[in-house]
């Protein structure tokens, strides 16, 4: 029940492509849904996260699209850039107050070819 | 805002030494730490959550007498590696929450690579 299944585990895309990667979760008490970047040697940075009230959220280049009914949520990556790669973690928690634990997904290592 | 700082940034420790790593929050309080483990090519493993005043909460598997967690203040939480072997080389990051300040969401530190030889 606190699983959250991330695919593809990879991921090659050109430059100015569509960077897709997917999400799903089985816990319905999650309420708070991240996305996050990672570098080699850093720590996650929050990229964009979303909450169930809302089935999309953009903010720039980054969109996430979010499915109550089938437990799923994505993230698209547009007009991906050599800087974009890196690897991605969806994650997902329950409750603000309550300094519940973040569940991630198991990561997907995104490269973009110039 | 929101910004928490982790060191050291790396360390390198003889088998058998006790390492401890810092986590502190610059400009807000935080009620709740959390430490995770991550190895190479691979997702964060949460290994404990801190309160504040209390007793941290271990994840199952993780040995709590090897991994000591102190969260004395609202902006200061440590992790101590004791009898370190170079099983126990990995990134370690830790992260706080911000429910306490009445927001969504948790920042990371920049994490800690470990390397016991």
């Amino acid at each position: 029940q606190q699983q959250v299944k991330q695919s593809p585990q990879s991921l090659i895309v050109q430059k100015g492509g569509i960077s897709i990667i997917n999400c799903a979760y089985e816990n319905t008490a999650f309420d708070y849904f991240p996305w996050y970047q990672q570098f080699p040697g850093k720590g996650p940075a929050l990229l964009i996260a979303i909450r169930p009230d809302v089935s999309e959220k953009k903010e720039g280049r980054f969109t996430i699209s979010f499915n109550k009914s089938a437990k799923q949520f994505s993230l698209h990556i547009m007009d991906s850039q050599p800087g974009d790669s890196a690897t991605y973690f969806c994650a997902a928690s329950r409750g603000k107050s309550s300094g519940d634990k973040l569940t991630f997904g198991t990561g997907t290592r995104l490269a973009v070819r110039p | 805002g929101a910004v928490v700082s982790q060191h050291p940034s790396r360390v390198i420790c003889k088998s058998g030494t006790s390492v401890k790593i810092e986590c502190r929050s610059l400009d807000f309080q935080a009620t709740t730490m959390f430490w995770y483990r991550q190895f190479p090519k691979q997702s964060l493993m949460l290994m404990a959550t801190s309160n504040e005043g209390s007793k941290a909460t271990y994840e199952q598997g993780v040995e709590k007498d090897k991994f000591l967690i102190n969260h004395a203040s609202l902006t200061l939480s440590t992790l101590t590696v004791t009898s370190a072997h170079p099983e126990d080389s990995s990134f370690y990051i830790c992260s706080a929450s911000l429910g306490g300040q009445g927001a969504w969401g948790y920042t990371f530190g920049s994490g800690t690579r470990l390397t016991v030889v």
